[in-house]
Formats: structure tokens, sequence, C-alpha cells
């Protein structure tokens, strides 16, 4: 069966440090990859979607990035986070853009 | 462009039956989602409808209709634990991701 593991589960971080944010996903090969975030009060907000190693594909310009290095490993990184990236970011793996299966997400406070 | 609406918040009594409304627009729609999401957690997959008319699964009901980009998610006898965000989500034809709406807070009462 698949499974997506996302860590950490929560990060406290100062404004201006960085920030690295790793998903992998077991049991299937190939998927597409999303980082989505959630703010307060706000739905689900696309990211970034993979549809294969080094394919990348941004939805919002911020100043997030995002990689994938290997198929079922997606990292979402910034250099420099503002106090506007916290939130609850979440990575998602699906076949081809059908149903999305959310990992547990990550709770980022920035102070 | 792509726009999905559903209502902030709705309550509801323990044991009744409540409705959420789904409207969306986009180019080359292929299916309608609902995801629930509890707060704090991941969304977690309810129902999937491509072809117009109802779907059930147990107290969970999913219905679309394509001519007028219209979904809705019926819950039938309420319990306290459906208390949750409820997401509608639009796939696209061709698309590889799936377009949210901003999700309607459900809160059941006593």
């Amino acid at each position: 069966s698949q499974t997506i593991h996302q860590w950490p589960a929560t990060l406290v971080q100062p404004v201006g440090s960085p920030l690295s944010l790793e998903c992998t996903v077991e049991g299937t090969s190939n998927p597409n990859l999303y980082w989505y975030r959630q703010a307060a009060g706000r739905g689900l907000q696309l990211l970034f979607y993979s549809v294969g190693i080094g394919q990348i594909s941004s939805e919002v310009p911020q100043n997030l990035s995002a990689s994938r290095p290997q198929d079922r490993q997606f990292i979402l990184s910034s250099k420099k986070l503002l106090l506007s990236d916290s939130g609850f970011y979440l990575c998602a793996w699906s076949y081809s853009g059908g149903d999305a299966f959310f990992g547990q997400g990550t709770r980022l406070t920035v102070v | 462009g792509q726009n999905i609406d559903q209502p902030t918040e709705m309550t509801a009594t323990e044991g009744a039956i409540v409705q959420i409304n789904c409207t969306y627009q986009t180019s080359g729609f292929n299916g309608l989602f609902w995801y629930q999401q509890h707060a704090g957690e991941a969304p977690t997959f309810l129902s999937y409808n491509v072809l117009d008319g109802l779907e059930e699964k147990g107290r969970f009901s999913s219905f679309l209709s394509r001519s007028k980009g219209y979904s809705y998610l019926l819950l039938k006898e309420l319990q306290m634990k459906d208390s949750a965000s409820y997401l509608c989500a639009a796939e696209q034809t061709g698309a590889n991701n799936l377009f949210f709406g901003t999700g309607t807070r459900l809160t059941v009462i006593p």
C-alpha cells in the first residue's frame, strides 16, 4: 500500500531563517507530488506540483521553492522566511491529478 | 481561470441533516471531490463525482450537476465528530492538480 511521510510535524522558525520541509512517498512509482499551504481561515492553496524528477511547476510567486531530487521525494524550501509564510503545509501525491492523498502536514510558525 | 465557491461556515444540530453547497467554474471540468478536514489534520477523501446525480456512501452523499456547475455534500444523522471543514475540489481535464475551495467549517451542536 502507498504511504506518504511528511516532517517535521511542527516547526517554529525566526524571520529570515531558512526552511526545508521534506516529503516522501512509498509504495508507488512516478507519482504526481504537490505542496499546498493552508493559512488561517483560508482554503488549500497549491504552491508547487511535480510530474517527475526535476520537473517543478509553481502556482504562486513567492519566496518559496521546491525540488524533486528523487522520484518519491519532494522538498519545500526557503532561503529567508517571512512572517507571512506561517501556515499549515501539506504534501500530497496522486496519480495524474486524481484523488490526492495527503501527508499529515507541517504547522510552521514564523516568529 | 478557476473559481470555486462554498459557504464559509455552517451550524447544524446533532442528529439532523445538513447540505453543503459548492459551485464551480472551470474550463475542462472532469470531476468533483469532497474532502473532510478536522482542525490541524490533513484532508481525507470523502467522495468523487464524475457523472450527474447522487452518490451515496453511508451517512454521506454527494450530488453533481455538470450543466449547472453545482455540487453538494449531504450529511445525515449528524454526529458531534462530523464537526470539521469540508473542502470542495474540482478536477480539470488534462491538469495535474485539484483546485480547492476555501472550505466550509461545519459545527455540530448538541
